[in-house]
């Protein structure tokens, strides 16, 4: 079965500096990997995704992520912060083809300084 | 646009009382999910569809039933409702088989307090 942690509840930066959000994962057979965000009284929304291929994932609103297969992890990054990116994000996982479920780790709260 | 639309968006409910939440999306995919989302423990799975008739259980089925009698709509139902059914439920969809990326299409969520 797979499993998703997310370091760290909070995240409170700058706007202007680096967003840095830490997902580790643990999976029977190689990974999906997502990104989501949630803004306020929102649902998710995709932010991007890892399937196979380039390690090195870009998403929306400048954001990417890098798959590292020995450190099971993959963190999110954003070279710098927008006051529009305070939000919560969510790591997910899939094991495709075993199933077509995600599950998800408990998000992190980004709160930007103005 | 609509996109996943669920109903109700809140409601109140007393220990014992059933309910049911509907799910809609006009973007004729497969799969159909429904998920709760409590604080600290993100998003859990309860039930999923992977098509019209089909359902299976996620991770936190217990206390509630679910039903895909047509493609667009997915019923979430609680027969007696609990205080720990206390939470915000969020219904999503994606395309199915081969055609499945992993983006789940999410609607607005529902806010259910049990008293």
């Amino acid at each position: 079965a797979q499993s998703v942690t997310q370091l760290g509840s909070h995240v409170s930066v700058s706007e202007g500096a680096l967003v840095l959000l830490r997902c580790n994962y643990s999976s029977s057979v190689p990974p999906y990997l997502f990104w989501y965000v949630q803004y306020p009284n929102q649902g998710l929304q995709l932010l991007l995704k890892y399937t196979t291929g380039a390690t090195l994932v870009k998403g929306i609103n400048g954001f990417e992520a890098e798959f590292k297969k020995s450190e099971t992890s993959f963190h999110l990054t954003k070279p710098s912060a927008h006051m529009s990116d305070a939000a919560e994000y969510f790591c997910a996982v899939s094991e495709v083809p075993n199933d077509y479920k995600l599950s998800f780790g408990a998000g992190t709260t980004v709160t930007v300084r103005a | 646009n609509a996109g996943v639309t669920q109903t109700p968006k809140f409601r109140v409910l007393k220990t014992g009382q059933s309910m049911t939440l509907l799910c809609a999306q006009d973007m004729n995919h497969e799969y159909m999910y429904w998920y709760r989302q409590d604080p600290g423990m993100g998003l859990r799975l309860i039930h999923y569809s992977v098509g019209e008739g089909t359902t299976a259980k996620g991770e936190v089925p217990d206390g509630y039933n679910v039903s895909r009698l047509k493609k667009q709509n997915f019923l979430l139902g609680l027969e007696s409702a609990a205080p720990s059914q206390t939470s915000v439920y969020f219904c999503a969809s994606s395309y199915g088989g081969n055609r499945w990326t992993g983006e789940l299409f999410f609607g607005e969520g529902s806010r259910l307090t049990v008293l």
